[in-house]
């Protein structure tokens, strides 16, 4: 069936470094999407993308989209204790309204 | 808006046993999910409903039912509750492929 796999599966970061994590699907997807979850909390929607090639910032994450449609990346630049969590990138099929998460990448941020 | 609600938040089952976990949303959204998320793992889809009268098996269906009489509402039902479905429970809805995510059910069945 469809995977979407995900790596690192941890990271250990200080604080100030950057941080990135890489998505890759075994398929053309429709749209790729990425959550963050908060120890203890629930998965909250950060983007989408749509595009192939398409890249979209949101302060200090950069997002990609590959040309493809089968691999993406979220890049954090200048970490902060805040961004400590499991980020989650999630794939869009077509004409379905279903997502296949990846595994997730928990960061750790040391102070 | 509440949003997504789930109810109970935790809850201790004994095998065998049954329960039905709650989902409510007050968004009007027609999709709507059932995940579970083991330790340290990803969300694997239960469940999905793309409307009212409407659900679809997901990847991990086997000791689940569901129904969904209503727009809103989105139980999801274990019938002879096995060590197996110990996990956290999350219950999304969507108007397209972004999902927001209800607070969870932490299940442990002993």
């Amino acid at each position: 069936g469809q995977q979407v796999m995900q790596i690192p599966q941890y990271q250990h970061v200080q604080e100030g470094e950057d941080f990135t994590t890489y998505c890759n699907s075994s398929t053309t997807l429709s749209n790729i999407q990425w959550y963050k979850q908060r120890p203890g909390g629930h998965p909250v929607f950060l983007i989408q993308l749509v595009k192939s090639g398409e890249v979209k910032k949101q302060k200090r994450l950069t997002f990609q989209f590959g040309e493809a449609k089968k691999n993406s990346s979220l890049h954090i630049t200048a970490t902060q204790t805040t961004d400590v969590g499991t980020y989650f990138c999630a794939g869009a099929l077509r004409n379905t309204g279903k997502l296949i998460f990846g595994q997730g990448t928990t960061l750790q941020v040391k102070p | 808006n509440a949003g997504v609600t789930q109810t109970p938040k935790f809850r201790i089952l004994k095998i065998g046993q049954s329960m039905t976990l709650q989902c409510t949303q007050d968004m009007n959204h027609n999709y709507m999910y059932w995940y579970r998320q083991d330790p340290g793992m990803g969300l694997k889809l239960i469940y999905y409903s793309v409307g009212a009268g409407i659900t679809d098996k997901g990847e991990v269906p086997n000791g689940y039912n569901v129904s969904r009489s209503t727009t809103e509402d989105f139980p999801l039902r274990l019938e002879l509750a096995a060590p197996s479905q110990t996990s956290v429970y999350f219950c999304a809805s969507g108007a397209g492929y972004e999902q927001y995510f209800g607070p969870g059910t932490r299940l442990t069945v002993t």
